[in-house]
């Protein structure tokens, strides 16, 4: 699977949004970007996924650049719950030895003040 | 639907005893992964089942891992002679009720919380 970068860590206060990078310059055609979150002491959880066009949901929006090669979650409004490692990663087509598994990298920990 | 359940939630095990981890995925999702997850580090795919087919392993799973999923429906993971750089946690996911492969790039993954294994 293609690589993704991310920052190691980023601060953000509550009620205020935050925006969560990643790039990912070596993206293919099929792979699709999901973006999983994973708080304390608990599995990792879905948090949204895209293909080329921008994608709101309850939890967040997902920004991808035109020529895809990054993205960015943004959380519009961050609550301490939202304190967590995200993850931002490649998805690439089932196929050869693909079957969609997740690749995770080290993530980014996401800190929320009060 | 109560989501992905696993067992037990803590394992603690002396170096070189065999330890069993279950997981119950999402009802009727048919594809189930098994990850371990060290300390600080993201979670690292061990091994893919679609239905009751081991489909892909991972170089991580070695010859003492081994998971099994009968039925297509719960599944199991075995560590036969534990050692101490085992101690992770185990995190079992599962997958859509699609059975064309051509979504599961596509499909949203449901967690577990985990086994966490201490090897002491």
């Amino acid at each position: 699977d293609a690589k993704t970068t991310q920052p190691n860590s980023m601060e953000s206060n509550e009620e205020e949004p935050v925006h969560l990078p990643c790039n990912h310059s070596t993206i293919s055609g099929t792979d699709y970007i999901h973006w999983y979150r994973q708080l304390p002491s608990q599995g990792p959880e879905y948090v949204i996924h895209g293909l080329t066009s921008n994608v709101n949901n309850r939890m967040a929006s997902l920004a991808i650049a035109e020529d895809r090669k990054s993205s960015t979650l943004i959380l519009h409004r961050a609550t301490l719950r939202d304190a967590a490692v995200y993850y931002c990663i490649l998805r690439a087509r089932a196929g050869g030895t693909s079957y969609g598994k997740l690749t995770f990298g080290q993530g980014t920990i996401l800190t929320v003040h009060p | 639907d109560t989501g992905v359940s696993q067992n037990p939630r803590h394992k603690i095990t002396k170096r070189g005893q065999n330890v069993t981890f279950r997981c119950d995925p999402i009802s009727e999702h048919n594809r189930l992964y098994w990850y371990r997850q060290t300390l600080g580090q993201g979670p690292e795919f061990l091994t893919y089942f679609q239905n009751e087919a081991q489909l892909e392993k991972s170089r991580l799973l070695s010859d003492r891992f081994s998971a099994e999923r009968p039925k297509g429906s719960f599944s199991t993971l075995e560590i036969q002679r534990t050692e101490q750089g085992d101690s992770a946690m185990y995190l079992c996911a599962s997958s859509t009720r699609d059975r064309g492969l051509e979504t599961a790039h596509k499909a949203e993954a449901f967690f577990g919380q985990g086994t966490r294994l201490t090897v002491v």
